[in-house]
């Protein structure tokens, strides 16, 4: 089965402060995207990273799609209470399944 | 309305019950998919319409029933759910099928919190 592993599952931090969450696989995907969705809303795509050791910049997030494509890393810089939500990855054209997997999410609090 | 709405937000429902839920987007996408979303389980696919046409069936039980008439709306027919069934239920759509290019953008719904008594 695949298995899209992010960290930590739940994170607190207080405004101003720096955090990274993590998403892993075994599988390659052609493609990752990373998602927020705030209480009673759907999820809203932030990103897509598609080439191996890409770096992508949107205001205070930094996301980074590993070399091998199988693993990818959201970096939050000064956080802030908006930012607050779960933070989901999501693989595409895993070599063995033509489903988009979605990662099992980071929970994350901002504290003013 | 723009985007991806779904009523009902809410819904609570005996085992013995039928009820539906309902999609509608306003972006004239292509395709459109049924997901659950557990406590404690990743986004789970359940059902992909592309151009109006089921292309994708996760494994869901026949308790579920799909129906897309148009590209625009799509139901979910529930009939005789069990308690784990308990969960959000969410709507996307995209503007093509998005594991043809794998980078489409998929735009979801607000969700029906479903629960099952």
């Amino acid at each position: 089965t695949q298995l899209l592993e992010q960290s930590p599952q739940f994170l607190s931090i207080q405004e101003g402060e720096n955090l990274t969450v993590y998403c892993n696989s075994s599988s390659v995907f052609s493609s990752l995207q990373w998602y927020r969705q705030e209480p009673g809303e759907g999820p809203v795509l932030l990103v897509t990273v598609v080439t191996g050791g890409e770096v992508k910049k949107l205001k205070r997030l930094t996301f980074q799609f590993g070399d091998a494509r199988k693993d990818s890393s959201l970096h939050i810089t000064a956080a802030q209470p908006g930012d607050t939500g779960l933070y989901l990855c999501a693989g595409a054209g895993s070599y063995n399944t033509d489903k988009l997997i979605f990662g099992t999410g980071t929970r994350l609090q901002v504290f003013p | 309305e723009t985007g991806v709405t779904q009523t009902p937000r809410h819904l609570v429902m005996g085992m013995t019950n039928k009820k539906s839920l309902k999609c509608e987007q306003h972006l004239g996408h292509n395709a459109m998919y049924w997901y659950k979303q557990s406590a404690k389980k990743p986004l789970e696919l359940m059902f992909v319409y592309n151009f109006k046409e089921q292309t994708e069936n996760n494994s869901v039980p026949s308790r579920f029933s799909p129906e897309c008439p148009n590209s625009s709306h799509l139901f979910l027919h529930l009939h005789t759910l069990q308690p784990e069934d308990s969960a959000l239920y969410l709507c996307a759509s995209s503007p093509e099928w998005v594991l043809a290019s794998g980078t489409d953008t998929q735009y979801f719904g607000p969700g029906t919190r479903l629960t099952v008594l």
